[in-house]
């Protein structure tokens, strides 16, 4: 079945460093992945839909210079948290869409994110 | 807005029981509904996938029931086994190729 790698699975790092976390989609292309940050005992919530050649788009109040996407291939987005701080510790997720009719989104394994 | 709430926020069941868990949406016009499941600390297990001209999934011991137009869907979980404890979370799209809505999500704790 289709599988979504998400890597790093942990980050410990002190305030004011920036974190990259990759999402590679391994048997399939996806033109729109999604990023999601879930805060503890909280839902997940969408951060912002990458598009593979063009700009992310960000949902309402997350910065977009804080939180750089980049799809620059069919199989790969990136988020980079620049300049974390504490209030940034959180469990981002990606998914990717197969663009197939009838299949679920595919989900990677999270990146626990823990600023000092 | 799409808004996606589940019911309860929290069971406990001794082993063996059947269970029900609820989950509602504010805009009966969604593609497609998924139940996943969260183990503590880690990423989501897709467990049942219902489009919108579905009323219900079956996979093994879960049955996911969907009706759009009263914006409602259940997992019934048949026989649950202490592995069967994690969060069990709801989440809607509206369109194809679009994000999902997650709800809060259900803690279930299932004991032997």
């Amino acid at each position: 079945g289709a599988v979504v790698s998400q890597h790093p699975s942990w980050v410990i790092c002190k305030s004011g460093t920036s974190v990259k976390i990759e999402c590679r989609s391994l048997d399939f292309q996806a033109t729109t992945m999604f990023w999601y940050r879930q805060f503890p005992k909280q839902s997940l919530m969408l951060m912002a839909t990458s598009n593979e050649g063009s700009k992310a788009t960000y949902e309402q109040g997350v910065e977009k210079d804080k939180f750089l996407i980049n799809h620059a291939s069919l199989t790969l987005s990136t988020l980079t948290v620049t300049s974390a701080h504490p209030e940034d510790s959180s469990f981002y997720i990606c998914s990717a869409d197969a663009d197939l009719t009838n299949q679920p989104q595919h989900f990677g394994d999270g990146t626990r994110l823990s600023i000092l | 807005k799409q808004e996606v709430t589940q019911i309860p926020a929290a069971l406990s069941v001794p082993e063996g029981e059947n269970l029900v868990l609820n989950c509602s949406f504010t805009d009966s016009a969604i593609y497609n509904l998924q139940w996943f499941r969260q183990d503590p600390g880690k990423g989501l297990t897709s467990l049942l996938l219902i489009q919108s001209s579905q009323r219900e999934q079956t996979s093994g011991r879960l049955n996911a029931s969907l009706d759009k137009s009263s914006g409602r869907s259940t997992l019934y979980i048949a026989a649950s086994q202490p592995g069967d404890s994690a969060t069990y979370l709801c989440a809607v799209s509206n369109q194809a190729g679009t994000a999902l809505i997650f709800g809060k999500g259900t803690t279930l704790s299932v004991s032997s």
